[in-house]
């Protein structure tokens, strides 16, 4: 069956713009989870979802970041002002039970 | 902040050889989780192991687990060229849902 699956897979911004990163899990999984990966270092959690709620976004680095899922299923990060520091993979995992099934990320490079 | 770190960083082998990572994680764990990495995208789950559990096999891979230590070793054998890539572990804290990941291994298995 499908993967998790993430679009787009590169996304180029000026410092300042607004971008949407999309995630869209394992049909049937409810359980969502948002990382961030660093060059060189692993993926450090930013929220996760359990159906339609955030059940835990103690990862969120600050109020420019903010996540939705309101169907339960596709979710969407979304950075606003966004600074070079956001530079990163941002990674989308999806699960059933205790393994997490990750998506090929999103490249996100703020200029 | 990251949780677990492996060692080595960096580990280079001869095809044929096995190659054994390290992981050491702080707190009490309800599974601790393996995942392999290439070129820095999506992260391919290749083992869970239970803090009930001490050691466990997968194909060419086995995992074993110290909770007195809070340490863990995979050891893949056999190596083959394609297993170039990044390792890290992951542990589940107990009582939660997400991942912590480790800053992971970086393997090298010249043919």
């Amino acid at each position: 069956g499908a993967g998790v699956s993430q679009t787009p897979s590169n996304k180029v911004t000026e410092k300042g713009k607004y971008v949407e990163l999309r995630c869209d899990p394992i049909s049937g999984h409810t359980a969502l989870y948002w990382y961030r990966q660093s060059l060189g270092q692993g993926p450090e959690f930013l929220i996760y979802f359990q159906g339609t709620g955030a059940a835990d976004d103690s990862g969120l680095p600050n109020d420019r970041f903010f996540a939705v899922r309101p169907e339960g299923s596709v979710s969407t990060l979304k950075i606003q002002r966004t600074e070079r520091g956001d530079s990163a993979v941002y990674l989308c995992a999806s699960s059933s039970g205790d393994t997490q099934y990750f998506g090929p990320g999103t490249r996100l490079t703020v200029l | 902040s990251q949780q677990g770190e492996e060692d080595p960083q960096a580990l280079s082998i001869q095809e044929g050889e096995n190659a054994t990572m390290n992981c050491s994680y702080k707190t009490s764990i309800n599974n601790l989780q393996w995942y392999r990495q290439n070129s820095g995208r999506g992260l391919v789950h290749l083992i869970l192991i239970r803090s009930n559990e001490r050691e466990k096999h997968s194909g060419r891979l086995r995992v074993t687990l110290d909770t007195s230590k809070k340490s863990s070793s995979l050891l893949i054998t056999a190596s083959r060229a394609a297993d170039t890539a990044s390792y890290f572990c992951a542990t589940a804290p107990f009582g939660g849902n997400k991942l912590v990941f480790g800053a992971g291994t970086i393997l090298r298995v010249k043919s």
